[in-house]
Protein backbone atom coordinates (compact mmCIF):
# COMPACT_ATOMS: atom_id res chain seq x y z
CA UNK A 1 0.00 0.00 0.00
CA UNK A 2 0.79 3.50 -0.74
CA UNK A 3 2.96 4.89 1.98
CA UNK A 4 3.45 9.09 2.82
CA UNK A 5 5.96 9.96 5.40
CA UNK A 6 6.14 13.16 7.21
CA UNK A 7 8.67 14.81 10.22
CA UNK A 8 7.04 14.14 13.85
CA UNK A 9 7.19 17.83 14.34
CA UNK A 10 7.92 20.94 13.03
CA UNK A 11 8.65 24.16 15.29
CA UNK A 12 8.61 27.87 14.10
CA UNK A 13 9.10 31.21 15.58
CA UNK A 14 6.07 33.67 15.16
CA UNK A 15 6.50 35.84 11.71
CA UNK A 16 8.56 33.09 10.38
CA UNK A 17 7.80 30.52 7.90
CA UNK A 18 6.95 26.80 8.52
CA UNK A 19 7.87 23.89 5.81
CA UNK A 20 6.38 20.50 6.09
CA UNK A 21 7.24 17.50 3.84
CA UNK A 22 4.80 14.86 2.62
CA UNK A 23 7.13 12.15 1.28
CA UNK A 24 5.87 8.90 -1.01
CA UNK A 25 7.01 7.25 -4.10
CA UNK A 26 6.43 9.55 -7.38
CA UNK A 27 4.01 11.83 -5.22
CA UNK A 28 4.30 14.56 -7.70
CA UNK A 29 2.26 12.82 -9.74
CA UNK A 30 -0.60 12.65 -7.48
CA UNK A 31 -3.01 15.24 -6.23
CA UNK A 32 -1.83 16.06 -3.07
CA UNK A 33 -4.19 17.46 -0.19
CA UNK A 34 -3.78 19.56 3.74
CA UNK A 35 -5.35 19.41 6.62
CA UNK A 36 -5.06 20.96 9.67
CA UNK A 37 -6.26 19.40 13.15
CA UNK A 38 -6.43 21.64 15.98
CA UNK A 39 -6.84 19.99 19.26
CA UNK A 40 -10.38 18.28 20.55
CA UNK A 41 -11.39 19.69 16.34
CA UNK A 42 -12.09 17.51 13.24
CA UNK A 43 -9.96 18.49 10.42
CA UNK A 44 -10.25 21.06 7.82
CA UNK A 45 -9.18 20.90 4.61
CA UNK A 46 -6.18 24.07 3.94
CA UNK A 47 -4.68 23.04 0.81
CA UNK A 48 -6.18 20.44 -2.39
CA UNK A 49 -4.87 19.66 -5.57
CA UNK A 50 -1.29 20.56 -4.68
CA UNK A 51 -1.61 24.07 -4.01
CA UNK A 52 -4.81 25.49 -3.99
CA UNK A 53 -6.41 26.84 -1.10
CA UNK A 54 -10.62 26.46 -0.78
CA UNK A 55 -12.16 29.69 0.03
CA UNK A 56 -11.66 31.13 3.58
CA UNK A 57 -8.03 30.04 3.91
CA UNK A 58 -5.49 32.45 4.41
CA UNK A 59 -3.02 33.27 1.68
CA UNK A 60 -0.23 32.46 4.10
CA UNK A 61 -1.11 29.07 3.48
CA UNK A 62 0.66 27.34 0.14
CA UNK A 63 2.21 23.93 -1.52
CA UNK A 64 3.98 22.49 -3.57
CA UNK A 65 4.70 19.00 -5.13
CA UNK A 66 7.22 17.29 -7.35
CA UNK A 67 8.82 14.39 -7.89
CA UNK A 68 8.76 12.59 -4.49
CA UNK A 69 7.79 15.19 -2.03
CA UNK A 70 4.98 17.52 -1.36
CA UNK A 71 5.50 20.48 0.76
CA UNK A 72 2.92 22.57 2.65
CA UNK A 73 4.30 26.10 3.38
CA UNK A 74 2.82 28.36 6.08
CA UNK A 75 4.15 32.20 5.38
CA UNK A 76 3.96 34.45 8.56
CA UNK A 77 3.36 32.14 11.55
CA UNK A 78 0.91 32.80 14.18
CA UNK A 79 0.25 31.46 17.27
CA UNK A 80 -3.12 30.08 16.28
CA UNK A 81 -1.50 28.02 13.58
CA UNK A 82 -0.40 25.84 16.34
CA UNK A 83 -1.67 22.41 14.82
CA UNK A 84 -1.43 18.73 13.34
CA UNK A 85 -1.30 19.06 9.75
CA UNK A 86 -1.25 15.99 7.39
CA UNK A 87 -1.23 15.30 3.88
CA UNK A 88 -3.57 12.98 2.17
CA UNK A 89 -3.64 11.49 -1.77
CA UNK A 90 -6.08 9.15 -3.43
CA UNK A 91 -4.44 5.48 -4.48
CA UNK A 92 -6.05 4.98 -7.72
CA UNK A 93 -4.65 2.05 -8.37
CA UNK A 94 -6.72 0.57 -4.85
CA UNK A 95 -9.02 3.22 -4.71
CA UNK A 96 -8.27 3.44 -0.96
CA UNK A 97 -7.50 7.03 0.58
CA UNK A 98 -3.91 7.88 2.23
CA UNK A 99 -2.75 9.70 5.05
CA UNK A 100 0.14 11.12 5.68
CA UNK A 101 2.05 10.02 9.26
CA UNK A 102 0.94 13.61 10.49
CA UNK A 103 3.03 16.74 11.50
CA UNK A 104 2.67 18.59 14.75
CA UNK A 105 3.44 22.24 14.52
CA UNK A 106 5.06 24.27 17.53
CA UNK A 107 5.01 27.78 17.30
CA UNK A 108 7.73 28.67 19.70
CA UNK B 1 -23.84 25.40 4.90
CA UNK B 2 -22.65 22.44 4.46
CA UNK B 3 -23.34 20.06 7.68
CA UNK B 4 -22.27 16.45 8.95
CA UNK B 5 -23.18 15.28 12.04
CA UNK B 6 -22.24 11.76 13.51
CA UNK B 7 -23.96 9.57 16.28
CA UNK B 8 -24.21 6.41 17.63
CA UNK B 9 -20.76 5.97 19.47
CA UNK B 10 -20.56 4.84 22.63
CA UNK B 11 -18.48 2.26 24.67
CA UNK B 12 -19.01 -1.70 23.24
CA UNK B 13 -17.29 -4.89 24.38
CA UNK B 14 -15.18 -6.43 22.15
CA UNK B 15 -16.63 -9.42 20.05
CA UNK B 16 -19.74 -6.64 19.88
CA UNK B 17 -21.54 -4.73 16.86
CA UNK B 18 -22.15 -0.90 16.71
CA UNK B 19 -24.09 1.19 13.97
CA UNK B 20 -23.09 4.69 13.25
CA UNK B 21 -24.98 7.60 11.71
CA UNK B 22 -24.32 10.64 9.86
CA UNK B 23 -26.79 12.77 9.13
CA UNK B 24 -26.18 15.23 5.76
CA UNK B 25 -27.36 19.05 5.60
CA UNK B 26 -27.00 22.31 3.30
CA UNK B 27 -25.93 20.23 -0.01
CA UNK B 28 -27.10 17.75 -2.21
CA UNK B 29 -25.57 14.65 -0.28
CA UNK B 30 -27.23 12.12 -3.42
CA UNK B 31 -24.50 13.98 -5.55
CA UNK B 32 -21.84 13.12 -3.50
CA UNK B 33 -19.52 10.20 -2.20
CA UNK B 34 -19.48 9.72 1.50
CA UNK B 35 -16.26 8.50 3.95
CA UNK B 36 -15.53 7.49 7.32
CA UNK B 37 -12.35 8.36 8.78
CA UNK B 38 -11.20 7.41 12.49
CA UNK B 39 -8.80 8.84 14.81
CA UNK B 40 -7.52 6.36 17.82
CA UNK B 41 -6.72 8.05 21.03
CA UNK B 42 -3.48 10.25 20.33
CA UNK B 43 -3.07 8.83 16.90
CA UNK B 44 -3.44 10.16 13.10
CA UNK B 45 -6.01 9.83 11.01
CA UNK B 46 -7.09 6.86 8.61
CA UNK B 47 -9.20 6.44 5.79
CA UNK B 48 -11.69 3.62 6.99
CA UNK B 49 -14.53 3.31 3.97
CA UNK B 50 -16.30 5.17 1.35
CA UNK B 51 -19.13 4.89 -0.94
CA UNK B 52 -20.06 6.01 -4.18
CA UNK B 53 -23.20 8.68 -4.51
CA UNK B 54 -25.50 6.60 -5.52
CA UNK B 55 -24.21 3.79 -3.40
CA UNK B 56 -23.19 1.47 -5.97
CA UNK B 57 -19.21 0.99 -5.30
CA UNK B 58 -18.10 1.20 -1.58
CA UNK B 59 -14.30 0.71 -0.84
CA UNK B 60 -12.73 -0.23 2.76
CA UNK B 61 -9.38 -0.04 4.31
CA UNK B 62 -8.08 -3.70 4.97
CA UNK B 63 -8.19 -3.12 8.58
CA UNK B 64 -11.88 -3.15 8.08
CA UNK B 65 -12.77 -4.95 5.16
CA UNK B 66 -14.94 -8.29 6.19
CA UNK B 67 -16.15 -6.78 9.67
CA UNK B 68 -17.45 -2.94 8.63
CA UNK B 69 -20.08 -2.11 6.06
CA UNK B 70 -21.15 1.24 4.70
CA UNK B 71 -24.44 2.40 3.34
CA UNK B 72 -26.58 5.20 2.96
CA UNK B 73 -29.92 6.36 2.48
CA UNK B 74 -30.38 9.06 0.06
CA UNK B 75 -34.05 9.45 1.11
CA UNK B 76 -32.90 10.51 4.26
CA UNK B 77 -29.55 12.20 3.62
CA UNK B 78 -27.65 10.07 6.21
CA UNK B 79 -24.91 7.55 5.90
CA UNK B 80 -23.92 4.66 8.29
CA UNK B 81 -21.41 2.69 8.99
CA UNK B 82 -22.15 -1.41 10.68
CA UNK B 83 -19.18 -2.30 13.03
CA UNK B 84 -19.30 -6.04 13.68
CA UNK B 85 -16.98 -8.35 15.29
CA UNK B 86 -15.26 -5.11 17.37
CA UNK B 87 -11.88 -4.91 18.52
CA UNK B 88 -9.43 -2.98 21.28
CA UNK B 89 -7.70 -1.23 18.37
CA UNK B 90 -11.29 -0.10 16.57
CA UNK B 91 -11.28 2.26 19.77
CA UNK B 92 -11.24 6.06 17.96
CA UNK B 93 -13.06 8.96 16.88
CA UNK B 94 -15.03 8.43 13.62
CA UNK B 95 -15.35 11.03 11.30
CA UNK B 96 -17.97 11.55 8.27
CA UNK B 97 -16.67 13.55 5.69
CA UNK B 98 -17.77 14.51 2.22
CA UNK B 99 -16.03 13.48 -1.13
CA UNK B 100 -14.71 16.90 -2.77
CA UNK B 101 -14.24 16.96 -7.11
CA UNK B 102 -10.41 16.04 -6.39
CA UNK B 103 -10.90 12.74 -4.06
CA UNK B 104 -10.49 14.75 -1.32
CA UNK B 105 -11.90 15.13 2.30
CA UNK B 106 -13.88 18.82 2.10
CA UNK B 107 -16.13 18.44 4.71
CA UNK B 108 -15.99 17.00 8.05
CA UNK B 109 -18.37 16.35 10.88
CA UNK B 110 -17.07 16.88 14.48
CA UNK B 111 -16.95 12.77 15.13
CA UNK B 112 -18.22 10.49 17.19
CA UNK B 113 -16.23 8.17 19.99
CA UNK B 114 -16.44 4.68 20.06
CA UNK B 115 -14.71 2.89 22.41
CA UNK B 116 -14.55 -0.85 22.69
CA UNK B 117 -13.66 -2.21 25.92
CA UNK B 118 -14.90 -4.85 28.39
Amino acid sequence: SYVLTQPPSVSVAPGKTARITCGGNNIGYNSVHWYQQKPGQAPVLVIHYDSDRPSGIPERFSGSNSGNTATLTISRVEAGDEADFYCQVWDSSSDHYVFGTGTKVTVL
Amino acid sequence: QVQLVESGGGVVQPGRSLRLSCAASGFTSSSYGLHWVRQAPGKGLEWVAVISNDGSNKYYADSVKGRFTISRDNSKNTLYLQMNSLRAEDTAVYYCAKDGEGHEFDYWGRGTLVTVSS
